[in-house]
Parts: C-alpha cells; sequence; structure tokens
C-alpha cells in the first residue's frame, strides 16, 4: 500500500464520545499534519509533526489531542466535541518542512457531531 | 491572519471551455502551489512555481508566478469531465515560510 492512509472515511459520534483518528504514511516522511477542511474555507492547520515531535500546536482546543508515536503514525484523538467541529479532517505528510516540500494528503475523515 | 484571495469561489462551465482562476494577497510569497481534490478524496499536487514570472504546464494546466510575487493564476484549457473538483491554491509566504491556503475554486461542467 503506497500513499497516505486514514481510517476511518466516515464517524459519527455524540458529544460525549471519545474515538480516534489514524493515519498512517507509506512514502518515508518525515513531518505529519492534521488540517481541518470546512465548507469554501481554506484548509486550517491544526498540527505538525517532525520526526514525532510535535513542532506546531495552531492554538487547537484541548478536545483535540494528538499523538505521534513514530514517523509514520499520526492520530487524532477527539472527546466531549461540539457540533462545530464536524468537518472533514485530513492527515498530511511531507519529507521536509510543510513550506519546503510538497504536502500528499489522505482521503480524509469525515467527521459528524451529533 | 495572513489571507489568500481565490476567484472564483465556483465555475460552471461547459465541456470543451478554457478555465482561469488566480489568487492574490497583500503579502509577498516565495513559491505557489495549486492542488486539486475530487470529491471524496485528499488534495492532491498540480503545479508548483518557485520564481516570480515563472510559468509551468502540466497537460491542459498552466500556471504562473505572478511578477510581483503577490499572486498566481491557474488556467485549463479545453475543459473535460473529470476536471470537475475543488482547485486550490497555496503559498509560502517569503517572511515566515508559513504555508497559506486559498478557500478554493469549485469547478462544475454542466451537462
Amino acid at each position: 500500500e503506497t500513499g497516505v492512509t486514514q481510517t476511518p472515511r466516515h464517524l459519527v459520534m455524540g458529544m460525549t464520545n471519545k474515538k480516534s483518528l489514524k493515519c498512517e504514511q507509506h512514502l518515508g516522511h518525515n513531518a505529519m499534519y492534521w488540517y481541518k477542511q470546512s465548507a469554501k474555507k481554506p484548509l486550517e492547520l491544526m498540527f505538525v509533526y517532525n520526526f514525532k515531535e510535535q513542532t506546531e500546536n495552531n492554538s487547537v482546543p484541548s478536545r483535540f489531542s494528538p499523538e505521534c508515536p513514530n514517523s509514520s503514525h499520526l492520530f487524532l484523538h477527539l472527546h466531549t466535541l461540539q457540533p462545530e467541529d464536524s468537518a472533514l479532517y485530513l492527515c498530511a505528510s511531507s519529507q521536509g518542512r510543510q513550506g519546503q516540500s510538497p504536502l500528499h494528503f489522505g482521503n480524509g475523515t469525515r467527521l459528524t457531531v451529533t | 491572519g495572513q489571507q489568500l484571495n481565490q476567484s472564483p469561489q465556483s465555475m460552471f462551465i461547459q465541456e470543451g471551455e478554457d478555465v482561469s482562476m488566480n489568487c492574490t494577497s497583500s503579502s509577498i510569497f516565495n513559491t505557489w502551489l495549486w492542488y486539486k481534490q475530487d470529491p471524496g478524496e485528499g488534495p492532491v499536487l498540480l503545479i508548483a512555481l518557485y520564481k516570480a514570472g515563472e510559468l509551468t504546464s502540466n497537460g491542459r494546466l498552466t500556471a504562473q508566478f505572478g511578477i510581483t510575487r503577490k499572486d498566481s493564476f491557474l488556467n485549463i484549457s479545453a475543459s473535460i469531465p473529470s476536471d470537475v473538483g475543488i482547485y486550490f491554491c497555496a503559498g509560502v509566504m517569503d517572511s515566515n515560510y508559513q504555508l497559506i491556503w486559498g478557500a478554493g475554486t469549485k469547478l462544475i461542467i454542466k451537462p
């Protein structure tokens, strides 16, 4: 399997649930990212990891908790979300920093919070 | 925060027509990127531009890095049904290497 793989593709959860999104990249890249995509808006960068270390957290609420156990895997743990958190969550990877190397995206997890 | 103004927001065109979209900003960029997102998939890089004035083609797609370094455009010639999707511009700011995204242009081809 190649590229960036995200699971699940779709997720419906209540506001009191706890769930996790998973991302795996098979490209040998050093950096991984979580983005939030809402309709008709620019992609919103949430978290950046370089060599497993978090290097950026763009003022994301604590109900979103990332985890990067190694350079190939990235998780986003979700708890007590709000309906406005419903969106497409995209994982991406790059060889170097995102401003210097192209991003490779997964197909996203469509999250609906009820 | 910094913004890229991408226009138009959406386009309804006939198959075979040429398409043009652009991104502008008040900030200076050292890289411009154009991505396409097909329905149900993540964005895929189409063209990368690294130098002011650069004109680069990828098949029927042509993109240019504006000479002022504050804008870029993407043209698609002779559109076909598989061109439908959302096209995003993204720019790397010269001041801090931050990657900024446009809000996308949704391309719809009229049957």
